[in-house]
């Protein structure tokens, strides 16, 4: 089992609001950053640091943080968004690293 | 524009050992980590270790005593060796730049079996 705890299947009616969150101990002391991954692809960084995109991501995605939790939200969701999401960060240790159990996101 | 490319055997026996290259191109290795990741069939990801530029590592504890990750720079190259191979390391095996992880490779699928 892993240390980041995420809701196995989530879904959202195209163009509304979807939060995705990952819960973990050491989310209180350091940032997750978040990956979509769609079937037969690699992964692809969507969040980091908090609440920075990389270039090419839409500004539909954003992420926060709270307490022992991370989240990545959609506003606005499109059938394109459609994938598994994974966050990633350090485990109880604090040395090494470790991907949440993944998120499969549907779009209605 | 950075990329990463995975090879390695497709196949190999258990019991046997995995190595495996992630040649790197369009971009410098310097101050950078350089991870191995992967992903059994239909399952989430995991993270195998990171090596740093310098040479640094660090490990997963579940893989740690069957896994080094070594570094030539001047080739541009990552590798991954895994040792004592059952059908469960059986996945596909992708390389990664940084932490976080901003460059993927497209990934060597690997088949342990005999």
């Amino acid at each position: 089992s892993s240390e980041l705890t995420q809701d196995p299947a989530v879904s959202v009616a195209l163009g509304q609001t979807v939060r995705i969150t990952c819960q973990g101990d050491t989310l209180r002391s350091t940032y997750a950053s978040w990956y979509q991954q769609k079937p037969g692809h690699a992964p692809v960084v969507v969040m980091f640091h908090k609440n920075t995109r990389p270039s090419g991501i839409p500004d539909r995605f954003s992420g926060s943080s709270s307490g022992n939790t991370a989240s990545l939200t959609i506003t606005g969701a499109q059938a394109e968004d459609e994938a598994d999401y994974y966050c990633y960060s350090r485990d109880s240790s604090g040395l090494h690293r470790v991907f949440g159990g993944g998120t499969k996101l549907t779009v209605l | 524009q950075v990329q990463l490319q995975e090879s390695g055997p497709g196949l190999v026996k258990p019991s046997e050992t995995l190595s495996l290259t992630c040649s790197v191109s369009g971009g410098s290795m310097n101050y950078y980590y350089w991870s191995w990741i992967r992903q059994p069939p239909g399952k989430g990801l995991e993270w195998i270790g990171f090596i740093y530029y310098t040479g640094g590592t660090d490990y997963n504890p579940s893989v740690k005593s069957r896994a080094t990750i070594s570094i030539d720079t001047s080739k541009n190259q990552v590798f991954l060796k895994l040792t004592s191979l059952t059908p469960a390391d059986t996945a596909m095996y992708y390389c990664a730049r940084g932490d976080p992880l901003d460059y993927w490779g497209r990934g060597a699928l690997v088949t342990v079996s005999s």
